[in-house]
This record gives C-alpha cells, sequence and structure tokens, in this order.
C-alpha cells in the first residue's frame, strides 16, 4: 500500500479540466510545502511537473497548476489535450525519517 | 543541460547483490546544491524512491530496503552507485537515477536517467 494515496484513475474530454487528488498525513503532505507531481509516459523516466506544492520547473505548460489543503495537495491539468494522458505520481518528504514517499499513481485517460 | 546514465550488469540471480552505476554529465557530482537519488518501478507498478546521496557522502535510505541498501559517490568519476543485496524477484524493477538541484527545483526531482531494466532470475 502506497504512503500517499491516489484515485486510481481519472479521464476527461480534450479542453476540459481535471484535478488530481494525492492525500497524505500531518507528518508528510500536510507538514511541509514540498509535495512534487510526476508525469510518466509508457516506457518513458518521469518528468517533473510541480514541485514545492505549486512551482512549475521551466519549460512545464502553465496548464499544469498545483495546491495543497490541509493533508491533501492537488494537481490540476486544464485544457486537457491529448498528450496529457499519462500516468500520473505526487510524492512528498516525511520529515520524521527524511525520506521521499510516492503516490500509487494515477492514469489520466483523455477521452 | 545536466543529463543521467544508468549502467549496469543486467540480469541478477536471487541472493546476489545487485549493483548500478549513474554516470552524471553536464554537471558534477561534487556540486554541492544536488542530491543524486535511486528510484525503481517495477513491472506495471508504481514510483518507490530507494535512497539518496549528497556530494558529501550523506545518505537517506528507505526504511523498507535500508538494510540491504548502500548507495556511494565517486566525485572523480562523476557517478554515484546503487547495491542492494540479497535481491529476490521482488526486487525485479526499472531502476531509475535521479538529481535534485536545491537551487532549482528544491524538493523535486528534475532530471533523470532513462532507466535500466533489472531483473532478478535464476
Amino acid at each position: 500500500q502506497s504512503a500517499l494515496t491516489q484515485p486510481a484513475s481519472v479521464s476527461g474530454p480534450p479542453g476540459q479540466s481535471i484535478t488530481i487528488s494525492c492525500t497524505g498525513t500531518s507528518s508528510d503532505v500536510g507538514s511541509y510545502n514540498y509535495v512534487s507531481w510526476y508525469q510518466q509516459h509508457p516506457g518513458k523516466a518521469p518528468k517533473l511537473m510541480i514541485y514545492d506544492v505549486s512551482n512549475r520547473p521551466s519549460g512545464v505548460s502553465d496548464r499544469f497548476s498545483g495546491s495543497k489543503s490541509g493533508n491533501t495537495a492537488s494537481l490540476t491539468i486544464s485544457g486537457l489535450q491529448a498528450e496529457d494522458e499519462a500516468d500520473y505520481y505526487c510524492s512528498s518528504y516525511r520529515i520524521s525519517t527524511t525520506v521521499v514517499i510516492f503516490g500509487g499513481g494515477t492514469k489520466l485517460t483523455v477521452l | 543541460q545536466l543529463q543521467l546514465q544508468e549502467s549496469g550488469p543486467g540480469p541478477v540471480k536471487p541472493s546476489e547483490t545487485l549493483s548500478l552505476t549513474c554516470t552524471v554529465s553536464g554537471g558534477f557530482t561534487s556540486s554541492t546544491n544536488y542530491y543524486w537519488g535511486w528510484i525503481r518501478q517495477p513491472p506495471g507498478k508504481g514510483l518507490e524512491w530507494i535512497g539518496s546521496i549528497n556530494y558529501s557522502g550523506t545518505t537517506y535510505y528507505n526504511p523498507s530496503l535500508k538494510s540491504r541498501v548502500t548507495i556511494s559517490v565517486d566525485t572523480s568519476k562523476n557517478q554515484f552507485s546503487l547495491k542492494l543485496s540479497a535481491v529476490t524477484a521482488a526486487d525485479t524493477a526499472m531502476y531509475y537515477c535521479a538529481s535534485l538541484d536545491i537551487l532549482a527545483t528544491a524538493h523535486g526531482m528534475e532530471v533523470w536517467g532513462q532507466g535500466t531494466t533489472v531483473t532478478v532470475s535464476s
């Protein structure tokens, strides 16, 4: 069982927005703003999309945004495009043990 | 531009030690703003963080693997390495190396290697 809880799948038609949740505890997601989001296409390495809850690395589309409320972080993708279809993973730090934890992953299908 | 490339021997027999190396180009393992890490992904499953190391050799390990894992850095070769002992079929996975630049993307791992498949089989 993954340390962070994500929905197994989400879907939406092109052009619409979707949100993927990532629920942890007060020992990880809720403690600090260290949540990251990764996109992974089949057969490819993960790609960093969001770091520290809401920051985008250079080159990542502004259609991707992140937020956090309490022990739950969220990734929102607006204006869905076919190329967004992929697996998405959240990660956080568990401060007490200085370890990185991942969510189980969410498969995004663009209908 | 920083690039990472994993290398390893391929198949590993049960109970043996898995050894992988990540070669860094476009940057230096001696850089004080980087952490270097290993992540794995069993076939059809999610990501699992194995551990990380910084330029000075300070390591952080996944508690579930800690007793079997050693991560080291060789600044002279600009490489960092993973050793996982007493492997079983459950260690079969794609293994990725990745970097974290605390000055750029803080706590996010921005650069990843392409991954290397490790199969544990007799």
